[in-house]
């Protein structure tokens, strides 16, 4: 079975500054997608960003970046130039791939970091 | 634009009753899953489905029971609610293909059983 750690609770920075959140898993296969949710106080479930196992390069979205760590099996996610609308809780999942004979399997979440943007 | 509904925010229930969480999504998807959210713990996959009528046991299964009549709902039933069922409920929907990572959720309904 995979699992996913975040060892991070709560972090609480100041605006503008840049924070990383922690991320390990565990797995024993070698296909799988990565990904960080944000769940702000709507409850909304918003998918951030995404890595393919398979892809050296660290996926990036705008202010939001990772550091993929394949051999380590860490993904941490960077917000640059955090901003108030950065507050929300933050997930990390996993999913194995392929998937056989369209049976889908749900993503495996870790518990969650709380990230607080002072203003 | 794509859409999960819940049916409801904010629910609250007594032990014993038997209760209904509706989910119903407008983009054809094949998967379905309904997920627990607790403070602390994250969210775990209660039961998921891939098509009309099919279903899987996640993680968590006990005390739940699921219903997929129609490609376009996904109902999560508790047939006795207790206390310890007192949680946010998501439910979520996906594609399936070569990379059927991307779920889309709903806003979720927290359930209270008193």
């Amino acid at each position: 079975a995979q699992t996913v750690t975040q060892s991070q609770p709560e972090m609480s920075v100041q605006e503008a500054e840049t924070v990383t959140l922690s991320c390990t898993y565990d797995t024993s296969e070698n296909n799988y997608y990565l990904f960080w949710y944000k769940q702000p106080p709507s409850r909304q479930m918003i998918l951030v960003i995404r890595q393919e196992a398979y892809k050296q390069q660290n996926a990036t979205e705008n202010r939001f970046s990772v550091n993929f760590q394949k051999a380590a099996k860490s993904f941490s996610l960077k917000i640059s130039d955090s901003q108030l609308g950065d507050t929300a809780m933050y997930f990390c999942a996993f999913i194995l791939q392929p998937y056989s004979g369209g049976g889908a399997d749900g993503l495996t979440f870790g518990k969650g970091t709380h990230l607080i943007i002072q203003p | 634009d794509v859409k999960v509904t819940q049916s409801s925010r904010y629910l609250v229930k007594r032990t014993g009753e038997k209760v209904f969480l509706e989910c119903v999504q407008d983009m054809d998807h094949e998967n379905m899953f309904w997920y627990r959210q607790d403070p602390g713990l994250g969210l775990r996959l209660i039961y998921f489905s891939y098509d009309v009528k099919m279903k899987e046991k996640g993680d968590i299964p006990e005390g739940y029971s699921v219903s997929r009549e129609k490609k376009e709902r996904f109902s999560l039933i508790l047939e006795s609610a207790s206390t310890n069922q007192t949680s946010m409920y998501l439910c979520a929907s996906s594609s399936p293909g070569g990379s059927n990572e991307k779920l889309f959720f709903g806003s979720g309904t927290q359930l209270s059983v008193l």
